[in-house]
């Protein structure tokens, strides 16, 4: 079936460290969308990615969607220790019926010690 | 914000009990997804619905059925609850043309 995978699974980094975590999809992705979930909390909207190549940025956040709309990459520059969390990519396959369904990769958890 | 509610935060059940996990959401989306949360698999979709009375089928339907009598609320029922359905379970909605999901603060059940 499609699948995304997400490595890695967890990361632990020294606050100020750069920080990669990266999506690959078995199948074309019509978008793909990155969630943060903090420590007990509940997955939050980030950002969601559309054209190929695209690279968006939110503050310390880098977002990368592959030119073959098949993989993306979050990357966060000089963490803090409000970055720590599960991070999720979550990709919409290009032919995916009649809904917009989102397959989700399985997180890489952050730990960002101080 | 568009808020959803789950109405249940931890639950503890037994083997073989029904159990009904309820959401809500207040932004009158048509679409609203049941998901669980397990380590290292991440979310898998379960059931979701895109009006009143209709369901599909997710990915991991087995176990589980779902109930939309009105477009606000959602639920989760699982019929006789195992061991193996021990999880965090995730509601979320999205209005129709959006691919955004809004996700409920979720519902923790262990089933002993």
């Amino acid at each position: 079936g499609q699948q995304v995978m997400q490595i890695p699974q967890y990361q632990h980094v020294q606050e100020g460290e750069d920080f990669t975590t990266y999506c690959n999809s078995s199948t074309t992705l019509s978008n793909i969308q990155w969630y943060k979930q903090r420590p007990g909390g509940h997955p939050v909207f980030l950002i969601q990615l559309v054209k190929s190549g695209e690279v968006k940025k939110q503050k310390r956040l880098t977002f990368q969607f592959g030119e073959a709309k098949k993989n993306s990459s979050l990357h966060i520059t000089a963490t803090q220790t409000t970055d720590v969390g599960t991070y999720f990519c979550a990709g919409a396959p290009m032919f995916s019926g009649g809904y917009n369904k989102l397959i989700f990769g399985a997180g890489t958890r952050l730990a960002v010690h101080p | 914000d568009v808020k959803v509610t789950q109405s249940s935060r931890y639950l503890v059940k037994r083997t073989g009990e029904k159990v009904f996990l309820e959401c809500v959401q207040d932004m009158d989306h048509e679409n609203m997804f049941w998901y669980r949360q397990d380590p290292g698999l991440g979310l898998r979709l379960i059931y979701f619905s895109y009006d009143v009375k209709m369901k599909e089928k997710g990915d991991i339907p087995e176990g589980y059925s779902v109930s939309r009598e009105k477009k606000e609320r959602f639920s989760l029922i699982l019929e006789s609850a195992s061991t193996n359905q021990t999880s965090m379970y995730l509601c979320a909605s999205k209005p129709p043309g959006a691919n955004v999901l809004t996700f409920g603060a979720g519902s923790r059940l262990t089933v002993l």
